[in-house]
């Protein structure tokens, strides 16, 4: 499984883009890229995921480079409830993968 | 059901004690997962159920930890002799076949 790295924590201001970056450079060719978030006293909830490009939804968009060694998740004009842990996580798609969290990124949104 | 239900969601003991905590998967998800969370840390891989294949046991911490799971429904988690440092969030998750998890809202276990 690849290893990611992110940041611990993050600031930002209501209606502000966010933009959490996570490495990954020992990514397979397999391997799809997934964020979840994670509010407190809640379990995580799957945001997006992607294997290449450029990945929109209702939430966030992800963008991941040609060589796929880091992704970023982007948050278009953040509210006070997007305060949350936002996890990146790296994974075979296809063969029944264990997924492994790391310690995220603490997010939070000031008013 | 419509979600994943963990069961209870808050659980007391003793030092010593055995624990056993209840995890319901959304009906038709063929993968189960148990995690712990340390209070202000990221989730720990435990278990990992895949339809009947045998479980991924790699990331339970002792002996004292076990998970059993019936075909594709209940799954329980099981810590004898708990001690104090097994005082955490005890997150379950469930899916269909490698795609994203759905997760319940955790048993705290709090060990006096």
């Amino acid at each position: 499984l690849a290893k990611t790295t992110q940041p611990i924590s993050m600031d930002s201001y209501e209606g502000q883009e966010v933009n959490i970056t996570c490495s990954h450079n020992n990514i397979a060719t397999n391997d799809y890229i997934t964020w979840y978030q994670q509010f407190p006293s809640q379990g995580p909830r799957f945001i997006i995921q992607g294997y290449k490009t450029k990945v929109t939804n209702e939430v966030a968009s992800l963008f991941i480079p040609a060589d796929r060694k880091s992704s970023t998740l982007s948050l278009p004009r953040v509210s006070l409830s997007d305060t949350a842990v936002y996890y990146c996580l790296v994974g075979d798609n296809t063969g029944g993968f264990k997924t492994i969290f790391g310690a995220g990124t603490r997010l939070f949104v000031k008013a | 059901g419509a979600g994943v239900s963990q069961s209870p969601s808050n659980k007391v003991t003793e030092k010593g004690k055995d624990v056993e905590l209840r995890c319901d998967p959304i009906s038709g998800h063929t993968a189960l997962y148990w995690y712990r969370q340390r209070l202000g840390q990221g989730l720990e891989f435990l278990i990992y159920f895949q339809g009947n294949s045998a479980p991924d046991k790699s990331g339970l911490p002792s002996d004292r930890f076990s998970a059993e799971r019936t075909g594709e429904s209940v799954s329980t988690l099981t810590i004898q002799r708990t001690q104090q440092e097994d005082s955490a969030v005890y997150l379950c998750a469930s899916s269909r076949y490698n795609e994203k998890l759905f997760f319940g809202s955790g048993t705290q276990l709090s060990v006096l």
